[in-house]
């Protein structure tokens, strides 16, 4: 099984200033890496695929980049909307399909 | 529009089972693998089950393998997942995902998910 480690835990940012949050894995996942936000109460949404492609409609101040076990997502400036919980999920080696702990993005 | 709508949840004892459900619409339901994925109260997202778009392949976590089972209906577009020996670490609100369309199994990103639906597992 591999292991998604994201970090940090709490991302505290200002409105309007970019955000930067990684995610590593435990084996190479070559781009078979997605990214996800979820509100309070929300289900998840996918915002991110194949490491660094934006799902339909999502924003062009989403971008995420990496391969292998690194990848970053980055929020070039930050909406009071953005503030929510996000999830790397690999999915190049299931079952199972494994998520990373999850980064807290608050409002500083 | 993709939509996915769980029923079913609520609350049962230690031991006892529950069936979820999902109801399907807006895509060709029998194209795509679906998933039930959960997430246990303020915590991260775990995935629980899989099955394929002709309901010939089922995966399941360890967690649960043995217990739940996983089936669907494409007459009807409908997923359900079957919960039996529930314990008190099943307690989650469970859901209904849809995965990109996949060739041979290979692993995809979960693009569409339900809103979600409570179990709770308590005496």
């Amino acid at each position: 099984e591999i292991l998604m480690t994201q970090s940090p835990v709490t991302l505290s940012v200002s409105p309007g200033e970019r955000a930067t949050l990684s995610c590593r894995a435990s084996q190479s996942l070559g781009s078979n890496l997605a990214w996800y936000q979820q509100k309070p109460g929300q289900a998840p949404r996918l915002l991110i695929y194949a490491a660094s492609t934006r799902a339909t409609g999502i924003p062009a101040r989403f971008s995420g980049r990496g391969s292998g076990t690194e990848f970053t997502l980055t929020i070039s400036s930050l909406q009071s909307e953005d503030f929510a919980v996000y999830y790397c999920q690999q999915y190049y080696n299931w079952p199972p399909y494994t998520f990373g702990q999850g980064t807290k993005l608050e409002i500083k | 529009e993709v939509q996915l709508v769980e029923s079913g949840g609520g609350l049962v004892q230690p031991g006892g089972s529950l069936r979820l459900s999902c109801a399907a619409s807006g895509f060709t339901f029998n194209t795509y693998w679906v998933h039930w994925v959960r997430q246990l109260p303020g915590q991260g997202l775990v995935w629980v089950s899989g099955l394929s778009s002709d309901g010939s392949t089922t995966e399941y976590a360890d967690s649960v393998k043995g217990r739940f089972t996983i089936s669907r209906d494409n007459a009807k577009d409908t997923l359900d997942l079957q919960m039996n020996s529930l314990r008190a670490e099943d307690t989650a609100v469970y859901y209904c995902v849809r995965s990109m369309i996949t060739f041979g199994g290979l692993g995809v990103p979960l693009d569409y998910w339900g809103q979600g639906i409570l179990v709770t597992v308590s005496s």
